[in-house]
């Protein structure tokens, strides 16, 4: 059975600090994604990590791609109240249909 | 482009009832999933769905739920006879090939609350 851990559970800060949220699995993924959620909306795709070590920005956002596939962080610089949702990450392994999610970290950025 | 769209957004039903949701795939989408998001616990995959055919219900309860994409029209989440453990946001995603889970657009959901 795929354990599948997202850490913190939840996290307040304040406007402007810098936060890291955590994906943890016992399983090798061949490729992980990050969603977030708004209050009422439906998960939004952030990005798709394939490769072991990968690295990719999207904006203030950074997210890693552990070196054996089985775990991923995301880094937020300067958050912002926008930035606050809930994060969720999908790990996929090679053949699967459907979307594992995990429990998901839900953020909250306090102006 | 349009987005995949849900309807209705909030569904209040009484056991008992019956609930019906409806999700249209983004344009050129041929491929449907629905999850379910129960209070406090994150997203589950319910069933998978091509046109006129269910691929994948493993994640479906047993009993009550069903699941259909017709060949012409939206697919619907049929659930009979609602009980409060019911109550939860269903969101459905479409996909434009078979078995891409790297590649599925989600809708805003619908809330359906039971009383």
């Amino acid at each position: 059975t795929q354990l599948l851990e997202q850490s913190p559970q939840f996290l307040s800060i304040q406007e402007g600090e810098n936060l890291t949220v955590y994906c943890n699995s016992s399983s090798v993924f061949s490729s992980l994604q990050w969603y977030r959620q708004e209050p009422g909306e439906g998960p939004v795709l952030l990005v798709t990590v394939v490769t072991g070590g990968e690295v990719k920005k999207l904006k203030r956002l950074t997210f890693q791609f552990g070196d054996a596939r089985k775990d991923s962080s995301l880094h937020i610089t300067a958050a912002q109240p926008g930035d606050t949702g809930l994060y969720l990450c999908a790990p996929i392994s090679g053949s699967a249909r459907q979307l594992t999610f995990g429990s998901g970290t839900q953020l909250t950025v306090l102006p | 482009n349009a987005g995949v769209m849900q309807n209705p957004r909030h569904l209040v039903r009484r056991r008992g009832q019956e609930a019906r949701l409806r999700c249209s795939p983004m344009k050129g989408h041929s491929h449907v999933y629905w999850y379910r998001q129960l209070p406090e616990e994150g997203l589950k995959f319910m069933v998978y769905l091509q046109k006129e055919n269910i691929i994948d219900e493993s994640g479906m309860p047993k009993e009550r739920f069903s699941a259909e994409f017709p060949k012409e029209g939206p697919s619907i989440l049929r659930i009979q006879q609602v009980v409060r453990g019911d109550s939860a946001a269903y969101f459905c995603a479409s996909s434009p090939q078979k078995d891409r889970a790297v590649e599925q657009y989600f809708g805003p959901g619908t809330r359906l609350t039971v009383t």
